[in-house]
C-alpha cells in the first residue's frame, strides 16, 4: 500500500495569515493527490483534486501544488471558517490511503 | 442531486458481524464509470479507506482488512451492502459511504457517516 505522511500534524495560526500544509507519498503517485476539508461532526469535503485543480465552488485562497511524491496545500489567507483538519489522499492505486491529516486551529 | 445515506446498528458485540447499507440516490450504479466506497474514521482519528465497488462489479479492498470485508450492490435498489466480520472495540468509528468517479478517482459526494460502536 502507499503510504501517505502528512506535517505538520497540527498547526496554529491567525485570521489573515499564509498557511502550508505538506503531504509525501511513499512512491510516486504523479498528480493523482486530493485534498479534504473535514470540519467537527461532519463528512470531509473535497478541496482540491489531481493536485492542483480546485473542486467547483471551493474558494480561490485554496491551491495546490507538486507531483511525484511530494505535494502542498497552501489557504493563502486564512479565515474563520477554514479552521478544520484537512487530509490528502492518494487515487493512483488502490487502496486510496488517506494521510494522517493535519489540524488547522486558531493562535 | 446526489445523495447518500449510511444505515446499519449504532451498537454490535465483539466478534458480531456488521452489515451497513448504503442507500443513494441522483446516480446510478450501472451507469459506466460509477463506484461506491466505504471509509471510516475511528473518534479523533483519521480517515480509513475499507473498500470500493464498481459500476461493472469490480471490487477493492483494504489491504489490512480484507479478509473480513464484503462489498456487495443492488443495482435495483440503488444500494450498497458492506459487510464487516468478527467485529472489535477497535473498529469503533463512523462510516461513511460514498460516490467516486471512475474518469477522474475523486471522493466527490459523501454520506453523513453512521456512528458504530463495538461494546459487550
Amino acid at each position: 500500500d502507499i503510504q501517505m505522511t502528512q506535517s505538520p500534524s497540527s498547526l496554529s495560526a491567525s485570521v489573515g495569515d499564509r498557511v502550508t500544509i505538506t503531504c509525501r507519498a511513499s512512491q510516486s503517485i504523479s498528480k493523482y493527490l486530493n485534498w479534504y476539508q473535514q470540519k467537527p461532526g461532519k463528512a470531509p469535503n473535497l478541496l482540491i483534486y489531481a493536485a492542483s485543480s480546485l473542486q467547483s465552488g471551493v474558494p480561490s485562497r485554496f491551491s495546490g501544488s507538486g507531483s511525484g511524491t511530494d505535494f502542498t496545500l497552501t489557504i493563502s489567507s486564512l479565515q474563520p471558517e477554514d479552521f478544520a483538519t484537512y487530509y490528502c489522499q492518494q487515487s493512483y492505486s488502490n487502496p486510496y490511503t488517506f494521510g494522517q491529516g493535519t489540524k488547522l486551529e486558531i493562535k | 442531486q446526489v445523495t447518500l445515506r449510511e444505515s446499519g446498528p449504532a451498537l454490535v458485540k465483539p466478534t458480531q458481524t456488521l452489515t451497513l447499507t448504503c442507500t443513494f440516490s441522483g446516480f446510478s450504479l450501472s451507469t459506466s464509470g460509477m463506484c461506491v466506497s466505504w471509509i471510516r474514521q475511528p473518534p479523533g482519528k483519521a480517515l480509513e479507506w475499507l473498500a470500493r465497488i464498481d459500476w461493472d462489479d469490480d471490487k477493492y479492498y483494504s489491504t489490512s482488512l480484507k479478509t473480513r470485508l464484503t462489498i456487495s450492490k443492488d443495482t435495483s435498489k440503488n444500494q450498497v451492502v458492506l459487510i464487516m466480520t468478527n467485529m472489535d472495540p477497535v473498529d469503533t468509528g463512523t462510516y461513511y459511504c460514498a460516490r467516486i468517479q471512475a474518469a477522474t478517482v475523486i471522493i466527490d459526494y459523501w454520506g453523513q457517516g453512521t456512528l458504530v460502536t463495538v461494546s459487550s
